[in-house]
């Protein structure tokens, strides 16, 4: 199994207050993302990483923000949550972005806002 | 753009029985790869399968085995002999390129809930 964790695991929140989420993986990969999963939509990409502070947004970008200031790091910041976050937040890694790598997923964050 | 359809939404067998999920993919490249990923009733994605799309030939894993075909554009998953320890959501996904950092995304299917039944 990819080495990946994603912390916290689960979390309740209210409306309006800002929430982090953090991936970190043990494998030296370069690239790392993003994705939510809604029911009736499978799993969507919010932002992905290339590099260290090298981050850009994906089909659902709005709201959320990254950050990734080391190689093992991802951590996604939702600046005022709102309820249409609730969501569960999938972090992925994979070794190199060109069109042959497996992307890993970590066990996802179960978010609720209220 | 890309687009990947799992017609079925669930599926419901007794144990023992085989049974087929079905992905049908929308792609303008010529080459492509296409994915399947299980998620058990856990909640983690579990990578199952990477098939490019110069690849035509079957494969077998166990009771796994994947049947693409460029004709039909399908890429169906089929579970022979089927367990309770099968019983998961089923999501097929093909990659999409992302013009920024030469990075990809996976684009999903809405995914296919399988039940078996003892």
């Amino acid at each position: 199994d990819a080495g990946i964790t994603q912390s916290p695991r689960h979390k309740v929140t209210e409306t309006g207050t800002p929430v982090t989420l953090r991936c970190h993986q043990t494998e030296n990969h370069r690239y790392m993302y993003w994705y939510r999963q809604d029911p009736g939509h499978g799993l969507r990409l919010i932002h992905y990483s290339y590099g260290v502070k090298d981050t850009d947004k994906g089909e659902v970008s709005d709201g959320y923000s990254v950050s990734r200031s080391k190689t093992e790091d991802f951590l996604l910041t939702l600046e005022s949550a709102t309820s249409s976050q609730t969501s569960v937040y999938f972090c992925a890694i994979s070794e190199s972005g060109i069109r042959a790598d497996t992307q890993y997923f970590g066990p996802g964050t179960r978010l609720t806002v209220l | 753009a890309q687009k990947v359809t799992q017609a079925q939404t669930e599926i419901s067998v007794v144990e023992k029985e085989d049974v087929t999920l079905d992905c049908v993919y929308e792609t303008r490249d010529t080459t492509y790869y296409l994915f399947w990923y299980k998620q058990p009733p856990s909640g983690e994605l579990v990578f199952l399968i990477r098939r490019n799309s110069f690849d035509e030939q079957n494969e077998i894993s166990g009771r796994y085995s994947w049947n693409f075909q460029k004709s039909t554009s399908s890429f169906n998953f089929t579970i022979t002999a089927s367990q309770v320890v099968d019983s998961a959501v089923y999501f097929c996904a093909l990659i999409q390129p992302i013009t920024q950092g030469g990075s990809e995304k996976l684009v999903f299917g809405k995914g296919m809930k399988l039940t078996v039944n003892p």
